[in-house]
């Protein structure tokens, strides 16, 4: 089956500076990969996707990029602010609504 | 529209008992996913549903089980509980695949 491995686990960063966290699978069917974002205590939350018929996708201060060949995808967010404070979880579906996921990034922006 | 709704939210259950948790799908959505999140394990796929047929199954025992109506909400079933199925149970709706919207999450202890 499909295995995701999400790096890092934890990423401090100053608020301003950008972030990226990254996420390499296992399965090359694997054609959608999105990114949610959990804050403590509420549910996951969609805040980008991308197909694998593409490499860049951006919406504002988010962006990711995926590597079919590499076989890796990443998430990066600039001006950070504290209220984008939260654990991103990463994940790769093969198999239609059968998303496997990686093991989440805690980020923590310092104002 | 509203969002995805899980019941109940809190649950307390006892070894050996059984539980079902119950989800409501975005309007229009036909396919409800299921996930169960614990601090070790993360976020793993228990099973999927599409007009009433289950067509994706995770690596869950035979305990676990679920189904769909034909308004799609869903509910998921687990029996005989065990200690280390305390987790948060969380359902997923989308419309034809892929973009997959969570609900709040039904929180299980079980003592």
């Amino acid at each position: 089956g499909e295995n995701v491995e999400q790096h890092p686990s934890t990423l401090s960063v100053q608020e301003g500076d950008s972030a990226v966290i990254k996420c390499t699978y296992s399965d090359s069917a694997s054609n959608y990969f999105p990114w949610y974002k959990q804050e403590l205590g509420k549910r996951p939350q969609l805040i980008i996707d991308i197909r694998s018929n593409v490499g860049e996708k951006k919406d504002q201060r988010i962006a990711v990029t995926l590597n079919k060949t590499a076989k890796h995808f990443s998430l990066h967010i600039t001006e950070t602010q504290p209220e984008d404070s939260a654990v991103y979880f990463c994940a790769a579906d093969n198999a239609g609504n059968m998303l496997t996921f990686g093991g989440g990034t805690r980020l923590m922006v310092k104002p | 529209k509203a969002g995805v709704t899980q019941t109940p939210r809190y649950l307390i259950k006892t070894r050996g008992q059984q539980v079902t948790l119950s989800c409501s799908p975005i309007s229009g959505h036909r396919s409800v996913s299921w996930y169960q999140q614990t601090p070790g394990q993360g976020l793993q796929f228990l099973f999927e549903y599409f007009s009433e047929t289950q067509r994706n199954k995770g690596n869950f025992p035979g305990r676990f089980s679920g189904r769909q109506f034909s308004n799609s909400r869903s509910e998921m079933n687990v029996s005989t509980l065990e200690l280390g199925d305390s987790a948060l149970y969380l359902c997923a709706s989308s419309f034809v695949g892929l973009e997959q919207y969570f609900g709040p999450g039904t929180r299980l202890t079980v003592t």
